[in-house]
């Protein structure tokens, strides 16, 4: 199958608060697992990425973990802050093309 | 210009009309997708087009819709006799890579079909 799904749908946080937002995958050959946000009215954009030969990259506030085995990874988001509220999509390339998951809402409250 | 580029911005047409969405990727972009979002979901995917290669057309919803990508640079997405279901915002998105690196969004075509 070539699903990508990602959960929780919406998301409400505190601002301070951690956030985390979990895709599941379905073909163990995909090697590459991108994290786009996408603000109210604008584009999606890349935020972060990880490739199949680590566990977990970080990018100040934000990090992505991976489980091969397990087939998912997860989006890690510290502190958040106000202008983190967004929707998020992540994404693997079943059968070479790039699939996104639903997205999730999230909301920073100040 | 620097960026991908998509037209016509916002699209109004009666159901049974055929419509054609242009975009212009990133110079020397290999890797080419059409997706759709309707209000308040995600990113579906519709088509990728990757070099030279047979395009993987597997997303396209019916036979309406087709794509093509004309010299390995501009595409053009047509959906022939619209319906209002059909309405939703088309994204493009172009990368330099095959299916491992960052894509790069065009602003989107908004496809309101009445």
């Amino acid at each position: 199958g070539e699903n990508v799904e990602q959960h929780p749908s919406t998301l409400s946080v505190q601002e301070g608060d951690s956030a985390v937002i979990k895709c599941t995958y379905s073909d163990s050959a995909s090697n590459y697992f991108p994290w786009y946000k996408q603000e109210l009215g604008k584009r999606p954009q890349l935020i972060i990425d990880i490739r199949s030969n680590v566990g977990e990259k970080k990018d100040q506030r934000i990090a992505v973990t991976l489980n091969k085995t397990a087939k998912h990874f997860s989006l890690h988001i510290t502190e958040t802050q106000p202008e983190d509220s967004a929707v998020y999509f992540c994404a693997a390339p079943p059968g070479g093309k790039l699939i996104f998951g639903q997205g999730t809402t999230l909301q920073v409250k100040p | 210009g620097a960026g991908v580029s998509q037209s016509p911005s916002n699209k109004v047409t009666e159901k049974g009309k055929d419509v054609e969405l242009r975009c212009d990727p990133i110079s020397g972009h290999t890797a080419l997708y059409w997706y759709r979002q309707s209000l308040g979901q995600g990113l579906e995917f519709l088509i990728y087009f990757q070099g030279n290669s047979a395009p993987d057309k597997s997303g396209l919803p019916s036979d309406r819709f087709s794509a093509e990508r004309t010299g390995g640079s501009v595409s053009t997405l047509t959906i022939q006799r619209t319906q209002q279901e059909d309405s939703a915002v088309y994204l493009c998105a172009s990368g330099g890579l095959a299916d491992t690196g960052e894509l790069f969004f065009g602003e989107g075509s908004r496809l309101t079909v009445l």
